[in-house]
Order: structure tokens, then C-alpha cells, then sequence
């Protein structure tokens, strides 16, 4: 079976600040895809990255960057220079291969960030 | 930019009453979703969907619930005697396939059972 850990609940910056949230990974399948979901206080969720597991090439999106690491099964997320709107809860999900079209979520990392 | 939409936004029934929940996925995906989210916890998966059929469902989506594909946009989910446990945020996605694809999610619907 999959499962995400995501180990921090809840992170507090201050604006500007950079910060990152973990996301470590378990499965036994060499083919999987990762995500993560931004869930602002509105509730819906929102996709912000895809990797599947043959790309290991880190990702810079603005002030967002992803580090996808296979050997610590980690798939990191870090916000640079943090802003109030980045305040929201974080979901980092996987999907195998093998194991059906269903993503399995952590329990998503709370981030709170202060002005 | 196509997105999912979702009705109602929010709804409040009571123990023992059917509810359906509405879903239009985008429109040029064929995979359909459910996933529920109780207040504070992790997501979890409900169900999937293609070519008018379940194609995978959790331990969750027992005899109480069933989806519909009822024409060729809308996608519900019915809920046939909603418990308390019931309440939570429920969140329709589709993907275009499903192997590389990414699933969107819609904006959820918030069911209360009272």
C-alpha cells in the first residue's frame, strides 16, 4: 500500500520569509506521480505541480520550487520570499501506477504566513 | 480556463434523508472522481469513473452510495440514508486520462447532516 506523510501540521512565517514544507512518500512501485494541492480558506483545491517518478529534475515555477529526491522518497516544496495569499494548507498526493487511478493524500501542512 | 464546477456549495440535510450532490466535469475528460475531505483531515478517495461505469472505489463508497453519469456533462454523487459521519466536504475532479494526467478538482460541496 501508498502513504504520504506530510510531518509538519502546521508552519508560521513571517511575509518574506522562505519556507518549505516536506512531503516524504512510500511505495513499492517504480512508476508513481506526485502532486501537490494548494487548499486556500475557501476551500477548493488547486493543483499546482505534477512529477512522475523518471523525472528527477527539480522544478522552478516563480517563487515556487520542488525538490523530488527518490533516494529519501521525499518530494519537498519550497515558497520563496512568502506572501500573506500563500497562506492555505498544502496537500502533497501520490498516485501508482499499478494501484488504480486514486491519489493518496497526506494530511497537508497548514502554513500560515504573517505580514 | 475550463474547471469543474460543483452544486450545491454548501447543503444541510438531516439523518436518514438522500442527498445528491452535482458535479460538471471538463468537459473533454472521460475520468471522473469523488473524494471527501472531513472537516480538518486528510482527502480521501471515494470513487472513479469511466465510460458509464465504476471503475474503482475505496472502502468508503459502500451500498450507501452511487454515482451517475445522467447525461453528458453532469456527474452525481447520491448519498442514499446520510449519517452524521456523512458531513463533510465533498470533492468532485476529472482528468483527460488517467495514467499521466492531472486530476482537477472542483470547488467541493459542504455537506452538513444534522
Amino acid at each position: 500500500a501508498q502513504k504520504v506523510t506530510q510531518a509538519q501540521t502546521e508552519i508560521s512565517v513571517v511575509e518574506k520569509e522562505d519556507v518549505t514544507l516536506d512531503c516524504v512518500y512510500e511505495t513499492r512501485d517504480t512508476t508513481y506521480y506526485l502532486f501537490w494541492y494548494k487548499q486556500p480558506p475557501s476551500g477548493e483545491l488547486v493543483f499546482l505541480i505534477r512529477r512522475n517518478s523518471f523525472d528527477e529534475q527539480n522544478e522552478i515555477s516563480g517563487r515556487y520550487s520542488w525538490n523530488f529526491q527518490k533516494s529519501t522518497s521525499s518530494f519537498n516544496f519550497t515558497i520563496t520570499a512568502s506572501q500573506v495569499v500563500d497562506s492555505a494548507v498544502y496537500f502533497c498526493a501520490l498516485r501508482v501506477n499499478n494501484a488504480g487511478n486514486m491519489l493518496t493524500f497526506g494530511g497537508g501542512t497548514r502554513l500560515m504566513v504573517k505580514p | 480556463e475550463p474547471e469543474v464546477t460543483q452544486t450545491p456549495s454548501h447543503q444541510v440535510t438531516q439523518m436518514g434523508q438522500e442527498v445528491i450532490l452535482r458535479c460538471v466535469p471538463i468537459s473533454n475528460h472521460l475520468y471522473f472522481y469523488w473524494y471527501r475531505q472531513i472537516l480538518g483531515q486528510k482527502v480521501e478517495f471515494l470513487v472513479s469513473f469511466y465510460n458509464n461505469e465504476i471503475s474503482e472505489k475505496s472502502e468508503i463508497f459502500d451500498d450507501q452510495f452511487s454515482v451517475e453519469r445522467p447525461d453528458g456533462s453532469n456527474f452525481t454523487l447520491k448519498i442514499r440514508s446520510t449519517k452524521l459521519e456523512d458531513s463533510a466536504m465533498y470533492f468532485c475532479a476529472s482528468s483527460f486520462r488517467t495514467s499521466v494526467e492531472t486530476q482537477y478538482f472542483g470547488p467541493g460541496t459542504r455537506l452538513l447532516v444534522l
